[in-house]
């Protein structure tokens, strides 16, 4: 595996379910993001977890938890999510204050 | 708070037809600007990173430039595989945080 991955691809949920998405770099960085990506909308940062810190954005609902093992697992534990959730979750990583690298995304339906 | 403004919406060019994408930005203390390639059902594709008004960089038929409000992505005689949406970011200080514009959907037509 080569870059960010991230698992599963799709995903269909209801509002009562608890999921989890995953993630997984394969550079070596030391910090990792959630985004956010509806359509017609800007990227909106999520969470992230540098150096085993971890920094949220104050609008994320509390239906989005993020764990952050190691430097190189990130997972978005999900639970009693709203239609309006339905979005492209990705995750992204980076060295320090770089350019960040992006996997291809999982694309969440709830139903 | 930072602000980030791409322009236009949409694009359309025929091959060959060269063209510029907009990114307009406001921000306290820009630290970099990046340009990133995304296609449909996949995450974005970094491409370049511009740190201070006056840089430049190129890649193939694309060349970036930035000034202190506004950044350029030139795509110099396009193909029909240059299609894509191309985000502009910016990250301000110290933080990572990047803040991106909506984006430029780009088609090219043979």
């Amino acid at each position: 595996e080569t870059g960010v991955t991230q698992t599963p691809r799709h995903l269909v949920m209801g509002m009562t379910n608890k999921k989890s998405l995953k993630c997984e770099q394969h550079l070596g960085h030391n910090a990792m993001y959630w985004y956010k990506q509806s359509a017609k909308k800007p990227l909106e940062l999520m969470f992230v977890y540098s150096l085993e810190e971890r920094v949220e954005n104050n609008s994320v609902p509390s239906r989005f938890s993020p764990e952050c093992p190691n430097s190189s697992h990130l997972f978005l534990h999900l639970h009693t999510l709203q239609p309006e959730d339905s979005a492209l979750y990705l995750c992204a990583s980076s060295q320090g204050n770089n350019e960040q690298f992006f996997g291809p995304g999982t694309r969440l339906t709830v139903l | 708070e930072d602000q980030v403004t791409q322009s236009p919406e949409a694009l359309r060019l025929q091959e060959g037809e060269s063209s510029s994408l907009n990114c307009s930005y406001t921000v306290s203390g820009l630290r970099g600007l990046f340009w990133y390639r995304q296609d449909p059902g996949k995450g974005p594709e970094f491409l370049f990173t511009l740190y201070s008004a006056g840089e430049e960089k190129e890649k193939e038929r694309l060349k970036a430039t930035l000034t202190k409000k506004e950044s350029f992505l030139h795509i110099t005689a396009p193909k029909p595989e240059d299609s894509a949406t191309y985000l502009c970011a910016v990250q301000a200080g110290t933080a990572s945080k990047l803040t991106f514009g909506t984006g430029t959907r780009l088609q090219v037509t043979l």
